[in-house]
């Protein structure tokens, strides 16, 4: 299975930072890479697909990029409904759909 | 608007069994691919398996961990997807999460998903 792996697990930022995460994959998964943002309590929800295609409605904000195994999510300028758990999620080795382990954003 | 409400959430005793549904509404339920996830009590996510549209031929992909136990199916005429989980084990706990899926890139087989829209979920407690 390919395992993916996203750093760091937690972050602490304030509103108006720049943030980024990274999501590693254990070998290529090409450009297979999509994002989501959980909320507690809330379902996962699909930020970005493809590396760096945005999902309807999703602010402008929020970009990603990379390819073969190395990606990442950037956030330009953090709003307080942004602190959520991010999950980076590969496609490639479909259809072992196999997600990172979560990075939590939270208020500094 | 797409809508997915998952229902069937119980808890049940390890061995047991439970049927979850997902019950859409907002597209053409048929045309999606449809998928199952799962996220135990403070952990991350797991895909569960997933059922493709017949224009994909209906086939059905399980996860190591719920293979031979578990079993999707879907009816298009009434927009359902369903879990059957058999024999259930306590490391079954977690919310149940129905999504659609959508193709990333066409002309590759299998094709590979992405998965734009999630129900709430619903819970799955296995405990004697």
């Amino acid at each position: 299975d390919i395992q993916m792996t996203q750093s760091p697990s937690s972050l602490s930022a304030s509103v108006g930072d720049r943030v980024t995460i990274t999501c590693r994959a254990s070998q290529s998964i090409s450009s297979y890479l999509n994002w989501y943002q959980q909320k507690p309590g809330n379902a996962p929800k699909l930020l970005i697909y493809a590396v760096s295609s945005l999902q309807s409605g999703v602010p402008s904000r929020f970009s990603g990029s990379g390819s073969g195994t190395d990606f990442t999510l950037t956030i330009s300028s953090l709003q307080p409904e942004d602190f959520a758990t991010y999950y980076c999620q590969q496609s490639y080795s479909t259809p072992l759909y196999t997600f990172g382990q979560g990075t939590k954003l939270e208020i500094k | 608007e797409v809508q997915l409400v998952e229902s069937g959430g119980d808890l049940v005793k390890p061995g047991r069994s439970l049927r979850l549904s997902c019950t859409a509404s907002g597209f053409t339920f048929g045309d999606y691919a449809m998928s199952w996830f799962r996220q135990a009590p403070g952990k991350g996510l797991e895909w569960v398996g997933f059922i493709r549209s017949k224009a994909y031929g209906g086939t059905i992909e399980y996860a190591a961990s719920v293979k031979g136990r578990f079993t999707i199916s879907r009816d298009d005429s009434k927009s359902i997807a369903y879990l059957q989980m058999n024999s259930l084990k306590t490391e079954d706990t977690a919310v149940y999460y129905c999504t659609r899926g959508l193709i990333i890139v066409r002309g590759v087989w299998p094709p590979p998903y992405y998965f734009d829209y999630w129900g709430q979920g619903t819970l799955v407690i296995v405990s004697s």
